[in-house]
């Protein structure tokens, strides 16, 4: 079974590009049954998605995001990467990252437990 | 303001039986699998229900769900403290081609 380990910078400063990467264990991330998927929460606001990423390469990103971020997969390490730039206070938030199950719902199943990121002006 | 609305809030006693309500459109729950999950603070949100009533393995029978049109419902039954937590519904919505969050229902066992 996967397990879902984020790590970044903790804080990084407006207008600059974050780095998060999402170290999978437990089993290879290249199956055709599983997506590969980031989702962050602002603090006191809900969640947001931010998109997802197959083992492949295949990318969906949310619209109102899609111009700052890029996602990419690493299956020699079984990591996946998110980099979104051009950030502003209003990124600050929890990033987790969840594997993406077309067997179950469809449904983002399993979780990390996130990284914070601090946006600082 | 989130696509899909929750109550912000919801309590209830040891024991108890509560419910969470969800609300979208035909775009999202209405056309699409709608799942739900727990949120303890620091923790990895955990799948509680996916496709309106179905538990993932290892989710305790107390938890159960169901969707009418665009409503669904969580109920929670034999409430205990580590129930504590909030709760968030989610959809894809094909008009907005993205996964969709209610706002959240932060639980509080009294």
């Amino acid at each position: 079974q996967h397990q879902l380990q984020e790590s970044g910078p903790g804080l990084v400063k407006a207008s600059e590009t974050l780095s998060l990467t999402c170290a999978v264990s437990g089993a290879s991330i290249r199956s055709d049954n599983y997506y590969w998927g980031w989702i962050r929460r602002p603090p006191g606001k809900g969640l947001e998605w931010i998109g997802s990423i197959s083992y492949s390469g295949s990318t969906y990103y949310n619209s109102s995001l899609k111009s700052r971020v890029t996602m990419s997969v690493d299956t020699s390490k079984n990591q996946v990467s998110l980099k979104f730039n051009s950030l502003t206070a209003a990124d600050t938030a929890v990033y987790y990252c969840a594997r993406y199950n077309f067997w179950s719902g469809p449904s983002y199943d399993t979780w990390g437990r996130g990284t914070l990121v601090t946006v600082s002006s | 303001q989130s696509v899909m609305t929750q109550p912000p809030s919801a309590s209830g006693t040891p024991g108890q039986r509560v419910t969470i309500s969800c609300s979208g459109s035909s775009s999202n729950m209405g056309s699409n699998a709608l799942n739900w999950y727990q949120h303890v603070p620091d923790a990895a949100p955990r799948l509680l229900i996916y496709s309106s009533s179905l538990r993932p393995s290892g989710v305790s029978d107390r938890f159960s769900g169901s969707k009418s049109g665009t409503s669904a419902s969580l109920a929670i039954s034999g409430l205990q403290s580590e129930d504590e937590a909030d709760y968030y519904c989610a959809a894809w919505d094909d008009s907005l081609n993205a996964w969709v969050f209610g706002g959240g229902t932060k639980l509080t066992v009294l």
